[in-house]
Order: C-alpha cells, then sequence, then structure tokens
C-alpha cells in the first residue's frame, strides 16, 4: 500500500536557527498536505500543495512539492519557540481514491 | 463558530463493551474521516467518507465500523474494543474539490482506554 516517509523523527535546534522536515511517499501523489500539532493539541491545517515542482511561503515557512511529485519539504527560517511543535505531512494518490496517508511526523523543539 | 466536535472527549472501558464515539461537522463539508494517532505511529486513516452513505476503508479498519446518515455526523462504533484500540482518535472534516480533499479540520481528539 501507499507509505509516506517523514525525516527526521526528531529535531533540537536553538532558537533563530533553520529547520527542514523531509516527506517521501511511495507512490505519485495528487496533492500532499502539511500540519502541524502543539502538544496536546489536534492536528492544524497549514497548506496543500498540488501542482509539480510548487513552492509556497507563509511567512518563514517554505512549502516545496518535488518535480515528481513523490516527495515534499517544509522550511522554517530562523525557528522561534513559537514554532514547537510535532509537524507532519500527508498525501493522496487522488483520482477515485481520497485514502489520506500521514507521515509519522517531526517533532521539532526549539532551545530559547 | 466552524467547528468538529467530539463525544466523549475521554472514555475508559472494558475489553468487549460496544461503544460509539460521536463526530459531528457544522460547516457543510463532504468528507469526513476518523485517524487514530499512536505513539511513533503517527496519524493512521480508519474509515473515511465522501458524502451520506458512501465510506471507504482506510489503513486501519480492522475493529471499527462507521456510518454516515447525516452530512454532518459520522459516528465510529468499536463493536467488541480490544486493548490494542486503545489510542487518541481524531474526527476530521473538509470540503471536497474535485478529486483531492480540501483543508482538513480536525476535531479536539477522544481519548479511549481499553481495559
Amino acid at each position: 500500500g501507499q507509505q509516506v516517509m517523514q525525516i527526521p523523527q526528531y529535531q533540537h535546534v536553538q532558537e533563530g536557527e533553520d529547520f527542514t522536515t523531509y516527506c517521501n511517499s511511495s507512490t505519485t501523489l495528487s496533492n500532499i498536505q502539511w500540519y502541524k500539532q502543539r502538544p496536546g493539541g489536534h492536528p492544524v491545517f497549514l497548506i496543500q500543495l498540488v501542482k509539480s515542482g510548487e513552492v509556497k511561503k507563509q511567512k518563514r515557512l517554505t512549502f516545496q512539492f518535488g518535480e515528481a511529485k513523490k516527495n515534499s519539504s517544509l522550511h522554517i527560517t530562523a525557528t522561534q519557540t513559537t514554532d514547537v511543535g510535532t509537524y507532519f505531512c500527508a498525501g493522496s494518490r487522488g483520482g477515485s481514491n481520497y485514502k489520506l496517508t500521514f507521515g509519522k511526523g517531526t517533532l521539532l523543539t526549539v532551545n530559547p | 463558530e466552524a467547528q468538529v466536535t467530539q463525544n466523549p472527549r475521554y472514555l475508559i472501558t472494558v475489553t468487549g463493551k460496544k461503544l460509539t464515539v460521536t463526530c459531528s461537522q457544522n460547516m457543510n463539508h463532504e468528507y469526513m474521516s476518523w485517524y487514530r494517532q499512536d505513539p511513533g505511529l503517527g496519524l493512521r486513516q480508519i474509515y473515511y467518507s465522501m458524502n451520506v452513505e458512501v465510506t471507504d476503508k482506510g489503513d486501519v479498519p480492522e475493529g471499527y465500523k462507521v456510518s454516515r446518515k447525516e452530512k454532518r455526523n459520522f459516528p465510529l462504533i468499536l463493536e467488541s474494543p480490544s486493548p490494542n484500540q486503545t489510542s487518541l482518535y481524531f474526527c476530521a472534516s473538509s470540503l471536497l474539490a474535485g478529486s483531492i480533499t480540501d483543508t482538513q479540520y480536525f476535531g479536539p481528539g477522544t481519548r479511549l482506554t481499553v481495559l
């Protein structure tokens, strides 16, 4: 079945450092979504990428979707303590398949 | 306020005692879904529904049932719960945009313990 691998599993940074998490799918995706989950909270949608090679920015966050639509990344510039949480990617094959498969997430901790 | 609600938020039960976790959304979303979250395993989709009376299996459907009789509600049923179903459960909903889902809104979660 479809698998979505996400690395690293954990990342600890000093405040102000950059952070990147990577997502790789075993199959071509129609779209990929990114979520953030704060400790004790529920996942919150960040963004959706649909087009091959797409790059989207949200303030200090940059999201990329690979040309082959099998990989994606989330990059945070100059991390802040408010960035702490687990970041998940989730992909779908589309067409008649609406199943959404999540990566296991990357837990980001930020040292002030 | 647009939201997804789940009840109960916490439940401790015993093996074999049937239970239902309710999920409701007030955004007129077509797509609804159930996930379980376990340490080290992330979020795994149990079932999803594209509209009323249309449901399909996710990655881990065994031991669960769902129904979608109304657009706003998507209950998760455990006919005979077992300890390996102890987990944190999330319901989510979204609009459908053609062949893909749009922004998914998650409920607050239900922490289930099966003894």
